[in-house]
């Protein structure tokens, strides 16, 4: 099955700075990069996601990009708001049914 | 319904006695999920349907731990003679499947979440 690890576990930044999450895969065969958000109390939500055949996409002030061949693909966060506050998971897969594993998460701090 | 919906939202009941929680994921949904997450902790899987089907049961627990999905809608997520380490949040996920693409799935959609505690 597929081995999911997130890096870091944690992350406190400024608001106003960056943010930047990895994710590293085990299974070559993965082919759907996803990220999602889960805010205190809340549902997990998807909030952006890649193909294969796609290196890095961008939606306003986030982004991912992957790295197929080093099997790790990383969610960027520019000009973080306070509202980026909350716990951040990968969930990479392969195109075909299965289990899906989650990372274990990063919790993402962001202070005014 | 607009979004999945589990059922109850919160249950607490003593240690040894059963539950039931239940999910009604998005109409036409054929894959549904189930995690489990407890406090402050990450996205446990348990199993998934493919329709009523569950090819893979290998995240349950314990043969305490039971599932069924009828008519490829409902799911039912059963715990026997509950222990108190069976307290958390029970998420249950349901995904469609992406057109165009063979044995493609897309988003999950994450219904609010039984929280459950034994006492």
């Amino acid at each position: 099955g597929e081995n999911v690890e997130q890096h870091p576990s944690t992350l406190s930044v400024q608001e106003g700075d960056s943010a930047v999450i990895k994710c590293t895969y085990s299974d070559s065969a993965s082919n759907y990069f996803p990220w999602y958000k889960q805010e205190l109390g809340k549902r997990p939500q998807l909030i952006i996601d890649i193909r294969s055949n796609v290196g890095e996409k961008k939606d306003q002030r986030i982004a991912v990009t992957l790295n197929k061949t080093a099997k790790h693909f990383s969610l960027h966060i520019t000009e973080t708001q306070p509202e980026d506050s909350a716990v951040y998971f990968c969930a990479p897969r392969r195109d075909s049914w299965g289990k899906l594993q989650f990372g274990a998460g990063t919790q993402v701090v962001v202070t005014p | 319904g607009a979004g999945v919906s589990q059922s109850p939202s919160n249950k607490v009941t003593e240690k040894g006695k059963d539950v039931e929680l239940r999910c009604d994921p998005i109409s036409g949904h054929t894959a549904l999920y189930w995690y489990r997450q407890s406090l402050g902790q990450g996205l446990e899987f348990l199993i998934y349907f493919q329709g009523n089907s569950a090819p893979d049961k290998s995240g349950l627990p314990s043969d305490r731990f039971s599932a069924e999905r009828t008519g490829g809608s409902v799911s039912t997520l059963t715990i026997q003679r509950t222990q108190q380490e069976d307290s958390a949040v029970y998420l249950c996920a349901s995904s469609y499947i992406v057109r165009g693409v063979a044995g493609a799935l897309g988003e999950l959609f994450f219904g609010e979440g039984s929280r459950l505690t034994v006492l």
